[in-house]
């Protein structure tokens, strides 16, 4: 049981670049989530989805895109990345019954 | 909005004390809090989750409190060692949402 697994756990993009960040979890959860977390600012959320063919903004969607490919995988992209967006970007699965959030490692990501 | 204050930002004890995290939240209509910890370059793994029904949730030496009306909750650590150092982040779960709210966490070192 790996619980919630990203790819790849660091990442160096020039502005411009596109990229997409995976996540799989393996604990039958419908909802998963993507954070940023930038020092200062603590954990925001970008995107979540609350079942499998379903995605919502969260606080800080500008810039991102995100698939719910399956109920297992939930992908965030950077279609054009800029510098502002070099963060650690987590990935996260809930419980139905409680909404306890189970964490993934993280990616680390830089752009220039 | 929501929004989750954490105080002190950094806490610094002798191993062996006894500590508590405060965790402060503006909305009380809250679905559930759950306490966090972070090492550094790591993910979030989750120490405690209290659903908005109970007062307090234990598990080995920690303890976390929740007194809704006051938008409060606790985090106890009893006989502190070096390894309780991390981050410790709490998160606010608003009823009728997915959404986590976090703190910014209270970076703890514990002193052999």
């Amino acid at each position: 049981n790996a619980g919630v697994t990203q790819t790849p756990k660091f990442q160096v993009l020039k502005t411009g670049q596109s990229m997409t960040l995976q996540c799989a979890q393996d604990m039958n959860h419908n909802s998963m989530y993507w954070y940023r977390q930038d020092p200062g600012m603590g954990l925001r959320l970008i995107y979540y989805s609350a079942s499998e063919g379903t995605t919502d903004k969260g606080e800080v969607p500008n810039g991102y895109n995100v698939s719910r490919l399956n109920k297992r995988e939930f992908s965030l992209r950077l279609e054009s990345a800029a510098p502002s967006q070099t963060s650690v970007y987590f990935c996260a699965s809930s419980e139905e019954s409680t909404y306890e959030q189970y964490f993934g490692p993280g990616t680390r990501l830089t752009v220039t | 909005k929501q929004e989750v204050t954490q105080i002190p930002a950094a806490l610094s004890v002798p191993e062996g004390e006894n500590l508590v995290l405060n965790c402060s939240f503006t909305d009380s209509a809250i679905y559930n809090l759950q306490w966090f910890r972070q090492d550094p370059g790591k993910g979030l793994t989750s120490l405690l989750l209290i659903q908005s029904s109970q007062r307090e949730q234990t598990s080995g030496r920690l303890n976390a409190s929740l007194d809704k009306s006051s938008g409060r909750s606790t985090l106890y650590i009893a006989a502190s060692q070096p390894g309780d150092s991390a981050t410790y982040l709490c998160a606010a779960t608003g009823a009728g949402s997915y959404q986590l709210t976090f703190g910014k966490g209270t970076k703890l070192s514990v002193i052999p």
